[in-house]
């Protein structure tokens, strides 16, 4: 139990384009999934809250405008890098909390590697 | 400002022995830690954690032990197999805190390698 998937898993896109990318929790509902970054041989970086049916709570020095945090329901979350740049390009990770399990714990996908050309 | 160190960025072990990583951190308010292990291009999965309330918390070869006077936590895993290589993520959260999200800090990673 507790799967949480993202997709796309890989994406390659244009400097300029945006992207969007999924995180669904498969077998149980998240009232909140955050958003993570991670650099090559760095720590996962926490950018932003999301609760289902409010405004994502953004970390400091994270452009909420730059990167556009969606939560419709209570399995799916949505973040979309708009005008992305090369510097962009990182491996993103979200993780969702079970609605029904302790606070504490939070699941991972298995994350979105975005190349920025 | 990072608020949870992981010194040692890697750490090799001969398989059967005993891998220990450690952790330490400068927020007095988190007050659960949890450790997860990330292989490439996945997703961290979680392995271990532990509450202020508790000094250790063992679940078969894995062991954490914190010490919160030294604001101090650490794993050991025993005996080490080579499928335990892997990166090593501790992170910390303020769940008692007002208004806390259960939000999680990372340290940098430790990868460990077990050799056969």
């Amino acid at each position: 139990g507790a799967v949480v998937s993202q997709h796309p898993s890989w994406v390659i896109c244009k400097s300029g384009t945006s992207v969007k990318i999924e995180c669904r929790s498969l077998d149980f509902q998240a009232t909140t999934m955050f958003w993570y970054r991670q650099f090559p041989k760095q720590s996962l970086m926490l950018m932003a809250t999301s609760n289902e049916g409010s405004k994502a709570t953004y970390e400091q020095g994270v452009e909420k405008d730059k990167f556009l945090i969606n939560h419709a329901s209570l399995t799916l979350s949505t973040l979309t890098v708009t005008s992305a740049h090369p510097e962009d390009s990182s491996f993103y990770i979200c993780s969702a909390r079970d609605l029904g399990g302790r606070f504490y714990e939070q699941y991972f996908g298995p994350g979105t590697r975005l190349t920025v050309t | 400002d990072q608020q949870v160190k992981q010194n040692s960025p890697s750490l090799s072990v001969q398989e059967g022995r005993i891998s220990i990583l450690n952790c330490d951190y400068t927020n007095s308010m988190f007050d659960y830690f949890l450790w997860y292990k990330k292989y490439p291009a996945e997703g961290p999965t979680f392995l271990i954690s532990i509450s202020s309330i508790k000094d250790k918390n063992e679940d078969g070869r894995f062991t954490v032990f914190l010490n919160k006077s030294a604001k101090h936590l650490s794993l050991h895993i025993v005996p080490s197999q080579p499928g335990d290589s892997a990166v090593y993520f501790c992170a910390a959260s303020a769940l008692s805190g007002s208004g806390n999200t259960g939000k999680l800090i990372f340290g940098q990673g430790t990868t460990l390698q077990v050799k056969p």
